[in-house]
């Protein structure tokens, strides 16, 4: 697709459960990061990946959090035994450069997440 | 470590009036600058940036922001919005050498007729 594309748009999961976020980003692009929207907070960094290596990681709140990036292409962010305050829009964006600050970041819609 | 502050959470405003979206960043550092748009239901898009050269940038929707060192600061203006300027608005810095956004906790701009 021409753009960062993200799945599910929305999750409803019950606290304890697991849950898996994926993002497909932009065709080519080797830089790719995943954000946290939450009501009140903005927008937090998560994990950024160049290629298949996460060179930054330090924005993934706990242990509980974890993300993979296989083929320099699709990423998956899992968040196991959910709670509450997970709950959150989570971004996925996508560069064609990396290590730049200036690179232009493609963000994708967002999976809304929903922990009961 | 890097942080954005963005003053104003929600700025209403009348159509065809004009506005300031403040934002200030902490660093002492050469760093790029960039505001971000989100409408409605929508995805956050790119709306200007700054990093090399002249202070002043605009977007081509009428939107300008001004680069000022001295005073850590990238205000959005527009001299004139429209309804449909309506959305959160979010600015942001990242270092150089790293790669990473920091972002602002957004403003709100609701423009009414």
């Amino acid at each position: 697709g021409a753009g960062v594309s993200q799945s599910p748009s929305n999750k409803v999961t019950e606290k304890g459960k697991d849950v898996e976020l994926r993002c497909d980003p932009i065709s080519g692009h080797t830089a790719l990061y995943w954000y946290r929207q939450s009501l009140g907070q903005g927008l937090e960094f998560l994990i950024y990946f160049q290629g298949n290596s996460a060179p930054d990681k330090s924005g993934l709140p706990s242990d509980r959090f974890s993300a993979e990036r296989t083929g320099g292409s699709v990423s998956t962010l899992t968040i196991q035994r959910t709670q509450q305050e997970d709950s959150a829009v989570y971004l996925c964006a996508s560069s064609s450069e990396g290590l730049a600050g200036g690179a232009l970041k493609y963000f994708g819609p967002g999976t809304r997440l929903t922990v009961l | 470590a890097q942080s954005v502050t963005q003053l104003d959470s929600q700025v209403p405003v009348f159509e065809e009036a004009p506005v300031e979206l403040r934002c200030n960043y902490s660093s002492s550092v050469s760093v790029y600058l960039f505001w971000y748009v989100q409408y409605p239901n929508q995805g956050l898009q790119l709306l200007l940036k700054y990093l090399s050269g002249s202070t002043l940038v605009e977007s081509i929707n009428g939107f300008e922001a001004e680069f000022n060192k001295s005073q850590t600061s990238f205000h959005l203006r527009k001299p004139s919005v429209h309804i449909s300027d309506t959305a959160e608005y979010f600015c942001a810095v990242s270092d150089l050498d790293t790669d990473k956004l920091i972002f602002g906790t957004g403003t709100r701009l609701q423009v009414f007729p």
